[in-house]
């Protein structure tokens, strides 16, 4: 089993939609989480850290279940731009992370 | 955030041939870095934690006399593939820590293809 496990989709959004999906995590040690952007043949960009209080960066919202080992981003009012794969990041400690394979959203207009 | 710039950006070489990657954190000092290798569709894998001053370690099942790394200076580690193979082929990303809350700034990668 996947250390982190999402779902590839891809998830077609009409634009100005809501999209949310989850990415669930097996070690139970991990100590922080991060959402990170990647567009094709391009580095991971970070998007926002993911605590248990929820955390919402404007049209986007992560939060952390730490019972049921998941972590959930929300895009709201969906734009063109916001296309591109979605990796979901577990912290060990020690700086190391380990990613999902990530979910690739597809923003129709 | 941090910046973490590497180069070059995409490497075509011949097989048996060997490739060097930079990786620089331009406004920080950093005293670990982390090289990742991508395959299409895949998620990123951790190769090695680079250390300022000391050995790199490795993870499992990565060759470190074939990947060798080289962290000499507080903002400069080094990826050298040796004698590369087609089956070397891929994105590999460099990345550093940054801030209390550990977050991890990746450079813009390396696309390396392997003839």
């Amino acid at each position: 089993r996947k250390e982190v496990e999402q779902d590839p989709g891809p998830f077609n959004v009409p634009e100005g939609a809501t999209v949310a999906f989850n990415c669930t995590y097996s070690n139970s040690a991990s100590q922080s989480f991060f959402w990170y952007r990647q567009d094709c043949r391009k580095e991971p960009k970070l998007l926002m850290s993911v605590y248990s209080s929820g955390n919402e960066d404007g049209r986007f919202t992560a939060q952390l279940n730490r019972a049921s080992q998941y972590i959930s981003l929300l895009i709201r009012d969906s734009k063109l731009s916001d296309s591109a794969t979605y990796l979901c990041a577990a912290n060990r400690g020690w700086g190391k992370f380990q990613f999902g394979a990530g979910t690739q959203v597809v923003v129709t207009p | 955030g941090a910046v973490v710039s590497q180069h070059p950006s995409w490497v075509i070489c011949k097989s048996g041939t060997s490739v060097k990657i930079e990786c620089r954190s331009l406004d920080f000092q950093a005293t670990t870095m982390f090289w990742y290798r991508q395959f299409p569709k895949q998620s990123l894998m951790l190769m090695a934690t680079s250390n300022e001053g000391s050995k790199a370690t490795y993870e499992q099942g990565v060759e470190k006399d074939k990947f060798l790394i080289n962290h000499a200076s507080l903002t400069l580690s080094t990826l050298t593939v040796t004698s590369a193979h087609p089956e070397d082929s891929s994105f590999y990303i460099c990345s550093a820590i940054y801030g209390g809350d550990e977050k991890l700034f990746f450079g813009s990668g390396t696309q390396l293809s392997v003839l």
